[in-house]
């Protein structure tokens, strides 16, 4: 079946401007995860939704950053006024339900270039 | 300090060899341990899962050691496939919050013929 999509797979955008990235799960996965790589690390947690509402929320860096599942499916990551400390590699993974043992499976990301 | 620490390497290593990663958690209470590969400009995919008693998945064995927060994986007869990056992953509780996944920096093998 069709696994994790996200788009644009590629964003660049200026300093200032405001993007959105959009994630879309694998059917039937109730939870969906949003991290950030930066270039030589691992991926780093953002947010996580269980359904519709945001379980956790702790990794957003700041209040930039936003993220709305409304019909607990597709998900898309906000970020206003980007910065260039921002560019990155923005990774949504979902899993069945839950994420204390259900696999996370990866989306191929979205590599976010601020200018 | 960070939740999961592995050393970057690179590794290179011919083919037919055996080659080891290790990693360290910080977090006690962690509860699930994987390992994940990347291959250069892709997505992180699940490799294995750990389990304290050790487990193999053809020529990949993980073991996991609670007492020393400590996860190894040991790839047998490496192949030019196996060049990527490992990521030692650790999903944990933390107070209220749920089981995010901690992700080390991951370890670069390169397999050359």
């Amino acid at each position: 079946g069709a696994g994790v999509s996200q788009t644009p797979s590629n964003k660049v955008t200026e300093k200032g401007k405001y993007v959105e990235l959009r994630c879309d799960p694998i059917s039937g996965h109730t939870a969906l995860y949003w991290y950030r790589q930066s270039l030589g690390q691992g991926p780093e947690f953002l947010i996580y939704f269980q359904g519709t509402g945001a379980a956790d929320d702790s990794g957003l860096p700041n209040d930039r950053f936003f993220a709305v599942r409304p019909e607990g499916s597709v998900s898309t990551l906000k970020i206003q006024r980007t910065e260039r400390g921002d560019s990155a590699v923005y990774l949504c993974a979902s899993s069945f339900g839950l994420p204390d043992t259900d696999t996370q499976y990866f989306g191929p990301g979205t590599r976010l270039t601020v200018l | 300090r960070k939740e999961v620490e592995q050393d970057p390497g690179p590794f290179n290593v011919p083919e037919g060899a055996t080659v080891a990663f290790n990693c360290t958690y910080s977090n006690s209470a962690s509860q699930s341990f994987f390992w994940y590969r990347q291959d250069c400009r892709k997505e992180p995919k699940l490799l294995m899962s750990v389990y304290s008693s050790g487990n193999e998945d053809g020529r990949f064995t993980a073991q996991l050691n609670r007492a020393s927060q400590y996860i190894s994986l040991l790839i047998r007869d490496s192949k030019l496939s196996d060049s990527a990056t490992y990521l030692c992953v650790v999903n944990a509780r933390r107070g209220s919050t749920l089981g995010r996944l901690y992700f080390g920096r991951g370890t670069q093998l390169t397999v050359w013929p």
